[in-house]
């Protein structure tokens, strides 16, 4: 049993293009997380939500929406993907916040060509 | 406000011998501090986490850190380096609780045969 799943775990696509991310846990975590690690593995969070509730919204293009229709699952939309979005894309859950760490998933790699 | 600094980018030693990784911190609360590792396209795992209790804090796979609270240093350390230890390792500062944890930049551990 996974218990941060990500899909999926390739997505190559054309700039312009929209495209989602999934991500679901079963450890019954109450806090989920968005990271992209840059080619030089820099690891920059994005979002976090707390049971459905965004907590952290850093810095990020709004191309980037985060939605999530329960505590266990934590989606990526990205409209008008650029070539400077090309990264990993991480989700990771805790249990109740950062201090208490993280489960990640095994990443997504996107591509845009 | 809260960072963390990793002292040396990339670390190669011999299969059989001692590992350290070097980590300092800062923060202005009681931190929790962690280290992770993330082997080539993978996800990341968490080793070993220090949230207040012993300052010698056993991880998995053969690794340990201290907390050195007079030094603001967490650093790594394995007596005897694995072929499969071969990966990036990050140590993480976080506030506990809600507060949005921080990365350092990675070490890459090498090991030669």
């Amino acid at each position: 049993d996974t218990a941060v799943s990500q899909t999926p775990k390739y997505l190559v696509t054309q700039m312009g293009n929209d495209k989602s991310i999934k991500c679901e846990q079963n450890l019954g975590h109450d806090t989920m997380y968005w990271y992209k690690q840059d080619s030089k593995k820099f690891l920059k969070i994005m979002f976090s939500y707390n049971n459905k509730e965004l907590i952290i919204n850093e810095t990020v293009p709004n191309r980037f929406s985060p939605k999530s229709p329960d505590k266990a699952h934590l989606n990526l939309h990205i409209n008008s993907l650029e070539l400077g979005d090309s990264a990993v894309y991480f989700c990771a859950s805790s249990p109740l916040g950062g201090g208490y760490g993280y489960t990640f998933g095994s990443g997504t790699r996107l591509t845009v060509v | 406000a809260q960072s963390v600094t990793q002292l040396d980018s990339h670390v190669s030693v011999s299969e059989g011998t001692p590992v350290l990784l070097r980590c300092n911190y800062s923060s202005s609360y009681s931190p929790s501090l962690f280290w992770y590792v993330q082997h080539p396209n993978k996800g990341l795992q968490l080793l070993l986490k220090y949230t207040s209790a012993a300052t010698l804090v056993k991880g998995i796979n053969g690794f340990e850190a201290e907390f050195k609270k007079s030094e603001t240093s967490f650093h790594l350390t394995k007596p005897s380096a694995h072929m499969s230890d071969a990966a990036e390792y990050f140590c993480v500062v976080s506030g506990g609780g809600y507060q949005k944890v921080t990365f350092g930049t990675g070490t890459k551990l090498q090991v030669i045969p």
